[in-house]
């Protein structure tokens, strides 16, 4: 049972072009999301989170929405660079639980 | 900044091989895991830890196993490597915060194939 699920395999955006990840959750007990970017051949690093109190975050190119009722959650990365060319991660975790679950992931290119 | 240092990038084990999978972290997080990433499935959960000696099955704990004897370092222990657990295997860490609010690190990744 997928509990965190990212629809789109893949996306392509044109440089300077906004790219916009969607994520969404089956488990209204999570509390807490974060978007990780991972290179091939790299462990996934840590871009940015949300927690459950807010409906947005920004910082600097790349804003998380939040929209706890249609449990979606989405990334924003404006503009798009040839180097945000990765496969991102979105992920959950739970107030009282240590772990994080992630979803498959979404394969974003950036054209130059 | 937080380093979360994995043993081997790439390791080639044979069928039935006792595997050693070994992470070391150096910000003295409490919690650590262990995940396996596999084309179309995302990052799966192993194992995590969330103190010395303590450890919790994730979503796919069967043919492994961990252990944690010290703070810094968490093992992942393929008991026999089948064919089936070649993935890469990815090793995070993250501090104890009260209401779990706090994002992991993870080391670079582990390459398994078993032959």
């Amino acid at each position: 049972d997928q509990q965190v699920k990212q629809n789109s395999p893949s996306l392509s955006v044109q440089e300077g072009r906004i790219s916009i990840l969607n994520c969404d959750y089956t488990n209204s007990m999570f509390d807490y999301f974060l978007w990780y970017k991972k290179y091939p051949a790299e462990g996934p690093t840590f871009l940015i989170s949300i927690s459950s109190i807010k409906d947005k975050n920004e910082d600097g190119r790349f804003t998380v929405f939040l929209n706890k009722s249609a449990k979606h959650l989405s990334l924003h990365i404006v503009p798009s660079q040839p180097g945000d060319s990765a496969v991102y991660f979105c992920a959950a975790s739970q107030s009282g639980t240590y772990k994080y679950i992630f979803g498959t992931g979404t394969r974003l290119k950036v054209l130059a | 900044d937080v380093k979360v240092t994995q043993s081997s990038r790439y390791l080639v084990k044979r069928t039935g091989e006792k595997v050693f999978l070994e992470c070391v972290q150096d910000m003295d997080h409490e919690n650590m895991f262990w995940y396996r990433q596999d084309p179309g499935l995302g990052l799966r959960l192993i194992y995590f830890s969330y103190d010395v000696k303590m450890k919790e099955k994730g979503d796919i704990p069967e043919g492994y196993s961990v252990s944690r004897e010290k703070k810094e370092r968490f093992s992942l222990i393929l008991e026999s490597a089948s064919t089936n657990q070649t993935s890469m295997y990815l090793c995070a860490s993250s501090l104890f915060v009260s209401g779990g609010r706090t994002e992991a690190f993870f080391g670079q990744g582990t390459r398994l194939t078993v032959v």
